[in-house]
C-alpha cells in the first residue's frame, strides 16, 4: 500500500520570502504521479503542480517548483516570493500510473500562513 | 470554466438521521470521488465511481453508501448518522483520460452530527 507523509502540520513565512513544504511517500511502484494541491480558507481545493515520476526534470509553475528525489521518495514544494494569497492548506498526493480510476492518496496536509 | 458543486456548505443533523450529500459536475467526467477531510488525517477516500451505476469502496466506506444514477451526479448517503461522522466532506471528479489526471474539487460540505 502507498502512504504519503507530510511532517510539518503548520508553517509560516514572511511575504516575499521563500518557503519549502516537505512530503515523503512510500511505494513499490516504479511509475506514478505526484501532486501538490492547495486549499485556501473556505475555498475549493485546486491543483498547484504535478510531477511524473519518469521525468527527471523538476516541475515548475511560475513561483511554485518541486524538488523530486525519486530514490529518497521525497517530493518537496518550494514557493518563491510568497504572497498573502498563498495562505492555505497544502496537500501532497500520490497516484499510481497504473490506476484505472485516478485514485489519489493524500498526505495529512500542511497549513501555511504568509505574514505581511 | 470547470465546476463541481455540492448541495450544502454547512449541514447539521441528529444522530440516527439519514443524510444525503449531493455532488454535481458539469465537465462530463467519468470518475467521481467522495472524500472525508479531518484535521491531522488529510483526505481519506470513502467511495468512488468510474461510470454510471458503478462504484467501488475506498479506504473508509463503513457507515456510508453512494449512488450514481446519472453521469453528472454522485450522492453520498449516511444511512444512520453518528457523531463520529462529523467532518468535512469533499467531492471531486476527473476524466477517464489519465493523461490529464487532475481532480477537480467541490467547495465541501461541513457536516455536524449532534
Amino acid at each position: 500500500a502507498q502512504t504519503v507523509t507530510q511532517s510539518q502540520p503548520e508553517m509560516s513565512v514572511q511575504e516575499a520570502e521563500t518557503v519549502t513544504l516537505s512530503c515523503t511517500y512510500d511505494t513499490s511502484e516504479s511509475n506514478y504521479y505526484l501532486f501538490w494541491y492547495k486549499q485556501p480558507p473556505s475555498r475549493q481545493m485546486i491543483l498547484v503542480i504535478r510531477q511524473e515520476a519518469y521525468k527527471q526534470q523538476n516541475a515548475t509553475e511560475n513561483r511554485f517548483s518541486v524538488n523530486f528525489q525519486k530514490a529518497a521518495k521525497s517530493f518537496s514544494l518550494k514557493i518563491s516570493d510568497s504572497q498573502l494569497g498563498d495562505t492555505a492548506m497544502y496537500f501532497c498526493a500520490f497516484m499510481k500510473q497504473s490506476s484505472n480510476t485516478g485514485k489519489l492518496i493524500f498526505g495529512q496536509g500542511t497549513t501555511l500562513q504568509v505574514k505581511p | 470554466d470547470v465546476k463541481v458543486t455540492q448541495s450544502s456548505r454547512y449541514l447539521v443533523k441528529r444522530t440516527g438521521e439519514k443524510v444525503f450529500l449531493e455532488c454535481v459536475q458539469d465537465m462530463d467526467h467519468e470518475n467521481m470521488f467522495w472524500y472525508r477531510q479531518d484535521p491531522g488525517l488529510g483526505l481519506r477516500l470513502i467511495y468512488f465511481s468510474y461510470d454510471v451505476k458503478m462504484k467501488e469502496k475506498g479506504d473508509i466506506p463503513e457507515g456510508y453508501s453512494v449512488s450514481r444514477e446519472k453521469k453528472e451526479r454522485f450522492s453520498l448517503i449516511l444511512e444512520s448518522a453518528s457523531t463520529n461522522q462529523t467532518s468535512m466532506y469533499l467531492c471531486a471528479s476527473s476524466p477517464w483520460d489519465r493523461s490529464y489526471n487532475e481532480q477537480f474539487f467541490g467547495p465541501g460540505t461541513r457536516l455536524t452530527v449532534l
